[in-house]
């Protein structure tokens, strides 16, 4: 069983839909979580992270964490064109002490 | 921006040759990293220092050797790759070694020819 697992395909979404991503993991001792934006050809670029269940709201981003389900997931409100991207899912466990990270879910804006 | 530099940002090296990676951090953080990205790959980390000492090595080859002289330079010398070496190699640093929100570079886009 893959670490972090996103959901696979790009996702499209009109301009000013919500977007929403999807991430399970395996390791039930995972503590830290947070979501990456990656432009084509650039490094990822942290926007959010969240380290405790419930929801977690910066600007148009909205992170949730269920760690009794092991998903943690990312809304998008109001997408716009600049959101096109691939987001990356990354999980840390203390125990394994390391940064877990999905294949990305790539999101195409459609004006 | 992020405060982490990398150079180059391309590289094109043959698989006799030998090269070095460079990375710098100006946001006073006690860890750094490797990691790297191949297509539709998950990224995959390499090397974790933190406080200039190394403290996990998953597994990499020999002909990857990082060096960490201050906390914050990280490099990354190359020898003798192979073509699936190719890849994005990113380099990332954190206040601590627990990867609490990590900030990457821009990365160098490697080819080995």
């Amino acid at each position: 069983q893959k670490e972090v697992e996103q959901n696979s395909g790009p996702l499209s979404v009109p301009e000013g839909a919500i977007a929403s991503l999807n991430c399970t993991y395996s390791d039930r001792v995972s503590q830290s979580f947070f979501w990456y934006r990656q432009y084509s050809g650039k490094s990822p670029e942290l926007i959010m992270s969240i380290y405790s269940n419930g929801d977690k709201e910066d600007g148009r981003f909205t992170a949730q964490l269920n760690k009794a389900s092991q998903y943690v997931s990312l809304l998008i409100r109001d997408s716009q064109p600049s959101d096109s991207a691939t987001y990356l899912c990354a999980a840390f466990s203390y125990g394994n002490n390391r940064l877990a990270f999905g294949k990305g879910n790539q999101v195409v804006v459609i004006p | 921006e992020t405060g982490v530099t990398q150079t180059p940002r391309h590289l094109v090296m043959g698989m006799t040759n030998k090269k070095s990676l460079k990375c710098e951090q100006h946001l006073g953080h006690n860890a750094m990293y490797w990691y790297k990205q191949s297509a539709k790959k998950p990224l995959e980390l390499m090397f974790v220092y933190s406080l200039e000492e190394r403290v996990e090595n998953n597994s990499v080859p020999s002909r990857f050797s990082p060096e960490c002289p201050n906390s914050s330079h990280l490099f990354l010398h190359l020898h003798t790759l192979q073509p699936e070496d190719s890849a994005l190699y990113l380099c990332a640093s954190s206040q601590d070694g627990d990867f609490t929100e990590a900030f990457f570079g821009q990365g160098t886009r490697l080819t080995v020819v």
